[in-house]
């Protein structure tokens, strides 16, 4: 079965850029998470969708980031503009909502490097 | 709020040796608790999980025992191998939640 799979996997910008990271959850997942870790702060729960609807936005940073999950099989987090303390590896990860046991499921993650 | 406290890395072992990396938890009501293991350039995997008091969780030789009564789930493994060198995440997600709360992780490095 195919994972959670995240695009690209490594992305390297210089500050000012716009920055589009892309997530396809696991098939059947309902509910998608964005993350960012970095050594400072460890793993951070941006937002979070569920049936497509982002229930949680509250760990978004400020207005320059923004995600979208136009349908259940495709989701973007967008950095405009972005500044290098937004350099950090960020994660999506899915799960099938309806029993609270249920684990993510993690892509592999997009590490950006912001110049 | 909910949160988790794993202990201060890096840990460094030779193979073979006994492995306990401890966590303790806060939580309201009653916590669903995760291990999560994360190789290097890779996202975090499952690695085992309880979902109630004194259920123990096992995978890979690792072992962990949610103990409601010390708030703890520490991991454990008989005998490390090198192939276990890792960051570790000790998580939970409280009952009416989706979200997983983190600990800041705990680097595992096995020598051979």
């Amino acid at each position: 079965d195919a994972g959670v799979i995240q695009s690209p996997r490594h992305e390297v910008t210089e500050m000012g850029q716009e920055v589009t990271l892309r997530c396809k959850p696991i098939s059947g997942h309902n509910s998608l998470f964005w993350y960012r870790q970095t050594m400072m702060r460890g793993l951070e729960l941006l937002i979070y969708f569920n049936n497509n609807v982002p229930i949680d936005d509250s760990g978004m940073p400020e207005d320059r980031f923004s995600a979208k999950m136009p349908n259940a099989s495709f989701s973007t987090l967008k950095i405009q503009p972005s500044e290098p303390r937004d350099s950090a590896v960020y994660f999506c990860a899915s799960t099938k909502e309806g029993a609270r046991n249920q684990p993510q499921h993690f892509g592999d993650g997009t590490r950006l490097s912001i110049l | 709020g909910d949160s988790v406290t794993q202990m201060e890395g890096p840990v460094t072992l030779s193979e073979e040796a006994f492995l306990t990396i401890n966590c303790t938890y806060t939580a309201t009501g009653y916590p669903s608790l995760f291990w999560y293991v994360q190789y290097p350039g890779e996202g975090l995997q499952l690695l085992l999980k309880a979902t109630k008091a004194d259920d123990k969780g096992s995978n890979k030789g690792f072992e962990a025992t949610y103990r409601k009564e010390t708030t703890s789930f520490h991991l454990e493994k008989g005998s490390v191998q090198v192939s276990d060198s890792a960051v570790y995440f000790c998580a939970l997600r409280d009952g009416s939640g989706y979200a997983l709360n983190f600990g800041k992780g705990t680097s595992l490095l096995v020598t051979p």
